[in-house]
């Protein structure tokens, strides 16, 4: 699987929008990019995935570059309960997904 | 998005006993499950991929033998730690594939805490 890298950690401001960036220049065709993110105590949650078109559900919006090699995931009006950490995974379906550090995502009053 | 379930959310036990997690996809069926183990302050890390009727594929440094994985039906794969020590005491979370709707997408259940005194 393709690696990643991302921030280590970012803060928001309540209700601003939160971008976060994401690496993954090894990406091979059939990677898709996938984004979850994990609350204190909690099992990973999905946010969103894409293959090359941008992407945007109810959750947020995933912009991929045209070379596919990073992506930023958008939080478009960032709450408290938005705080968690974030991972951006790139992957086949259907295999075992490898998480990397993620980013720290902490949203602030 | 689908739904998938772990059982127990929390569990205490002696050293020495041994504990058994379930995991259930509540509204699609999976081939394939994964189980991860998470430890204070770290990432997930894989432990083991879960077979539907085959046996479970370990990850390098996983003991077979002591973490025993039985994937019976197409949503249910069930995770016993036996013989547990303080060292195992951790977030065991599973996961499982959604494959062929709309959109392939994996799900990851709640969560099991162990804690072995």
């Amino acid at each position: 699987d393709a690696k990643t890298t991302q921030p280590t950690s970012m803060d928001c401001a309540e209700g601003r929008a939160a971008n976060l960036p994401c690496n993954h220049s090894t990406i091979s065709g059939n990677e898709y990019v996938y984004w979850y993110r994990q609350i204190h105590s909690q099992g990973p949650q999905y946010i969103i995935h894409g293959l090359k078109n941008n992407e945007t559900n109810e959750m947020a919006s995933l912009i991929i570059t045209e070379d596919r090699k990073s992506s930023t995931l958008i939080l478009p009006h960032a709450t408290l309960r938005d705080t968690a950490v974030y991972y951006c995974i790139v992957n086949n379906a259907g295999n075992m997904l490898t998480f990397g550090g993620g980013t720290r995502l902490m949203v602030k009053p | 998005g689908a739904v998938v379930s772990q059982h127990p959310s929390r569990v205490i036990c002696k050293s020495g006993t041994s504990v058994k997690i379930e995991c259930r996809s509540l509204d699609f069926q999976a081939t394939t499950m994964f189980w991860y183990r998470q430890f204070p302050k770290k990432s997930l890390m894989l432990m083991a991929t879960s077979n539907e009727g085959s046996k479970a594929t370990y990850e390098q440094g996983v003991e077979k033998d002591k973490f025993l994985i039985n994937h019976a039906s197409l949503t249910l794969s069930t995770l016993t730690v036996t013989s547990a020590h303080p060292e195992d005491s951790s977030f065991y979370i599973c996961s499982a594939w959604e494959i062929g709707r709309s959109t392939d997408t994996q799900y990851f259940g709640p969560g099991t805490r162990l804690t072995v005194l």
